[in-house]
């Protein structure tokens, strides 16, 4: 079994300021993807940055990069710059390679911004 | 293109009443998947189909099923509903391509309120 920890419920963060989302996880398999998305409330679940097991090189997406790493079991999210649109709940998601494979979410993170 | 519609938005229903809940993919997106999500339990997996067979199933009782229409299209039906089952239900839908990852794109969601 797969399992995603987000043991931060809350974090607030200051417009043009960085800040970083912590996600463990834990499973068996060797390949796997590491996903973050993004749910604006009362709007729909984006997808913010993906990441490949096999890939050593952090994922980054404009402002949002991962720090991933693999013996740790642990897939961080750093905002640059956030912007007052950032706010939102913040998943962090894991899918083994493989048809068959579910994606498992964290329980999420709500993530504010003060202007 | 159109993204994934879900119909209908809000539902309230009554303890041991039934639900069917509508989704319809992105043109050309044969998989469907199917979310649970709720403040306690977070997002929790359901199941999914392609190309009208059901690919892969959560652990949820058979109270929920579902299934996919010839044209992707998908259901879910919930019976004798309860309490708990109150939630926001989320489809998300992807392409067949080749290979083990294909980005799934979400719905808006459906809000179920048992009372």
């Amino acid at each position: 079994a797969q399992t995603v920890t987000q043991s931060q419920p809350e974090m607030s963060v200051q417009e043009a300021e960085t800040v970083t989302l912590s996600c463990t996880y834990d499973t068996s398999e060797s390949d796997y993807y590491l996903f973050w998305y993004k749910q604006p409330p009362s709007r729909q679940m984006i997808l913010v940055i993906r990441q490949e097991a096999y890939k050593q090189q952090n994922a980054t997406e404009n402002r949002f990069s991962v720090n991933f790493q693999k013996a740790a079991k642990s897939f961080s999210l750093k905002i640059s710059d956030s912007q007052l649109g950032d706010a939102a709940m913040y998943f962090c998601a894991l899918k083994s390679t493989g048809a068959n494979s579910k994606l498992t979410f964290g329980k999420g993170i709500t993530l504010s911004v003060r202007p | 293109k159109a993204g994934v519609t879900q119909t209908p938005r809000y539902l309230i229903k009554t303890r041991g009443q039934q639900v069917t809940l509508s989704c319809s993919p992105i043109s050309g997106h044969r998989s469907v998947s199917w979310y649970q999500q709720t403040p306690g339990q977070g997002l929790q997996f359901l199941f999914e189909y392609f190309s009208e067979t059901q690919r892969n199933k959560g652990n949820f009782p058979g109270r929920f099923s579902g299934r996919q229409f010839s044209n992707s299209r998908s259901e879910m039906n919930v019976s004798t509903l309860e309490l708990g089952d109150s939630a926001l239900y989320l489809c998300a839908s992807s392409l067949p391509l080749a290979g083990d990852y294909n980005e799934q794109f979400f719905g808006p969601g459906t809000r179920l309120t048992v009372l």
